[in-house]
């Protein structure tokens, strides 16, 4: 079973940006496409885009639009979600998952990363 | 954007009981894309059924999902310790991916 390995917890400013990685165990995500949800304290699950690393093709959702970018480096077998000019409503535990582009379902997750807005 | 409303909000139960989860889309699923998840404090979700009635790899047969179009269905035949959790449904048929607001099962 493959395995997603986050980086690690993240400490930002207001206003500053974050960069969250995702290793696929094995160095590589064949086919399938990488996604990133996120969850806020006490909030339900909120996916924020996805990326297909073979083809390089994704897409996000309009909520995210302009501050969110995720892509992927395919030697290396590993996503990234990179979120700028972040609010304290960022914080959240950010997840990367595989599947989670329409029509395939998020089958196996990362263990999540924490990241914590704050002045 | 399609909403899913999951209810009841809190299931108070005791082991060995039967569970009944509800969540409806605010328009149709078309294909089946919905999918079930469990949540345990501090883990991440873990997929239960897909295709609104497919079981994933591993998950006893006490958990099974029904519906289609805008109703369905998760149930759980026989609740043990473990299974009181937080479970959510989640749809995948179009963008922006959504999900529901959760289900907790709780201890009666």
């Amino acid at each position: 079973q493959v395995q997603l390995v986050q980086s690690g917890a993240e400490v930002k400013r207001p206003g500053s940006s974050v960069k969250v990685s995702c290793k696929a165990s094995g160095g590589t995500f064949h086919n399938h496409a990488i996604s990133w949800v996120r969850q806020a304290p006490g909030q339900r699950l909120e996916w924020m885009g996805g990326i297909i690393p073979k083809l390089g093709t994704g897409d996000y959702a309009q909520n995210f639009q302009g501050r969110v970018a995720i892509t992927a480096d395919k030697s290396t077998g590993t996503a990234y979600m990179e979120l700028s000019n972040l609010r304290s409503e960022d914080t959240a535990v950010y997840y990367c998952a595989r599947g989670g582009l329409p029509p395939v379902h998020v089958d196996v997750w990362g263990k999540g990363t924490t990241v914590t807005v704050s002045s | 954007e399609i909403v899913l409303t999951q209810s009841p909000g809190t299931l108070s139960l005791s082991p060995g009981e039967g569970a009944t989860l509800y969540c409806r889309a605010s328009q149709s699923v078309t294909g089946n894309y919905l999918a079930w998840y469990q949540q345990k404090a501090g883990q991440p979700p873990r997929l239960l059924i897909y295709g609104a009635s497919s079981r994933a790899t591993g998950i006893p047969d006490r958990f099974s999902g029904s519906g289609s179009g805008t109703d369905f269905t998760l149930t759980i035949s026989r609740l043990e310790p473990e299974d009181f959790v937080v479970y959510y449904c989640h749809q995948y048929d179009s963008i922006p991916l959504t999900f529901g607001q959760g289900t907790t099962v709780e201890f009666k």
